[in-house]
């Protein structure tokens, strides 16, 4: 596509419900990142993967957080059991390889949990 | 471990002033730096990056920024502040090699007063 798409853009759940969070990467970027930006917070990194594996997952918060990425293209973050501290904006970015190029990044979920 | 440093959390400037926004990474290896800028209710937009090619780099809408291994330092310049450019910048290091993530500063307030 020509850019990184992510849905939906706000979700609103109820405390203790399971959220699905989509990113669909540019065509043909091997590295996906998922971030968390809590308000006044800056940039919090949850994981990151290249092509289907993900060598770094050290950033997700709790067993609560999953993600997985299918056939090197779109990748799901998932969160069960969601609880109010994870309301926040997920972002979403890929890049087309490590080193030296930038990530683009989508416009994010908006997660909130009431 | 790799670390981005933003000194401020928010700069005020005049229209027409300098915008100084400062950023330290921590590195044993001269990492990839980047700055972004992300604009009320939207994504993250790359400003410019370094790759070793030049220290100063130039980017988007007149800013600039330049890389002091000495002082491991990537400041963000712009010599005239335009009211447009009241958002949030974010510096960010990618370590050169095989090690996936891009880390984030907290990120620095803009505010541009007329």
């Amino acid at each position: 596509g020509a850019g990184v798409s992510q849905s939906p853009s706000n979700k609103v759940t109820e405390k203790g419900k399971d959220v699905e969070l989509r990113c669909d990467p540019i065509s043909g970027h091997t590295a996906l990142y998922w971030y968390r930006q809590s308000l006044g917070q800056g940039l919090e990194f949850l994981i990151y993967f290249q092509g289907n594996s993900a060598p770094d997952k050290s950033g997700l918060p709790s067993d609560r957080f999953s993600a997985e990425r299918t056939g090197g293209s779109v990748s799901t973050l998932t969160i069960q059991r969601t609880q109010q501290e994870d309301s926040a904006v997920y972002l979403c970015a890929s890049s087309s390889h490590l080193g030296g190029t930038e990530a683009f990044f989508g416009q994010g979920t908006r997660l909130t949990v009431v | 471990a790799q670390s981005v440093t933003q000194l401020g959390s928010h700069v005020s400037v005049s229209e027409g002033a300098l915008v100084l926004l400062r950023c330290n990474y921590s590195s044993s290896v001269p990492p990839y730096l980047f700055w972004y800028v992300q604009y009320p209710n939207q994504g993250l937009q790359l400003l410019l990056k370094y790759t070793s090619a030049a220290t100063l780099v130039k980017g988007i809408n007149g800013f600039e920024a330049e890389f002091k291994k000495s002082e491991t330092s990537f400041h963000l310049t712009k010599p005239s502040a335009h009211m447009r450019d009241a958002a949030e910048y974010f510096c960010a290091a990618h370590g050169s090699g095989n090690t996936g993530k891009l880390i984030f500063g907290q990120g620095t307030t803009l505010q541009v007063k007329p």
